[in-house]
């Protein structure tokens, strides 16, 4: 198994410009998630999913969209970049019941 | 929602224990603490959890006090390895079975040789 994997691995976007940051899973996990993780902080949690077609907002979901139409994809799209959302995208995905969130290697993103 | 307090950093020589400490005051009764760690700009590595008991697997022990308002990640023989940032977390319930992983700014622990 791949785990969760996470596209790119880096970008620069330039203010008002948009993309899509690519998640997959390939482990079955019906729960997906992105977090945001700015220097020297912790992670926050920016959109979840908890199955195909159902999605919620998480701590910081301003500025962002998610779709979730398979169980394996969670893209995050970014709409009018920002500075402020210069920042590490990671992409998570558990069991339903489990404890354990398994973690892409994450995005580096960086809007000028 | 429950809050947790680390120590910013620490230091650790390696093939020795390291004791990492939370407090976790205001956790509710059924609540779990985890603990996950983050190795330089990698995505977070869940270790373990708990919710009265001590834990232990192969990577970590988890002591968690009898009033539960603290807890403390052993990990027994540190390696270079081991250095990472490490996270004490209270998850927050979303929908359904969904939990939100609440980070903190965490310990860095730096295992030195």
């Amino acid at each position: 198994n791949a785990g969760v994997t996470q596209t790119p691995k880096f970008r620069i976007l330039k203010i008002g410009q948009s993309m899509t940051l690519q998640c997959t899973q390939d482990m079955n996990h019906n729960y997906m998630y992105w977090y945001r993780q700015d220097p020297g902080m912790g992670l926050k949690l920016i959109y979840y999913s908890v199955g195909a077609g159902i999605t919620d907002k998480g701590e910081v979901p301003n500025g962002y969209n998610v779709s979730r139409s398979t169980t394996e994809d969670f893209p995050l799209r970014l709409e009018l970049a920002a500075p402020s959302q210069t920042s590490v995208y990671f992409c998570a995905s558990s069991y339903s019941q489990g404890p354990e969130q398994y973690f892409g290697p994450g995005t580096r993103l960086t809007v000028t | 929602d429950a809050k947790t307090t680390q120590p910013p950093s620490m230091d650790c020589a390696e093939g020795r224990a390291a004791n990492l400490p939370c407090n976790h005051s205001t956790i509710s009764g059924n609540e779990y603490v985890y603990w996950y760690r983050q190795i330089h700009s990698q995505g977070p590595q869940y270790i373990i959890h708990g919710l009265k008991n001590n834990e232990t697997n192969e990577m970590a022990s988890l002591i968690i006090t009898e009033d539960r308002k603290s807890s403390t990640l052993i990990l027994p023989h540190a390696t270079l390895r081991d250095t990472a940032v490490y996270y004490c977390i209270v998850r927050v319930r979303l929908s359904g079975s969904a939990r939100q992983l609440t980070f903190g700014s965490g310990t860095q622990l730096t295992v030195l040789p």
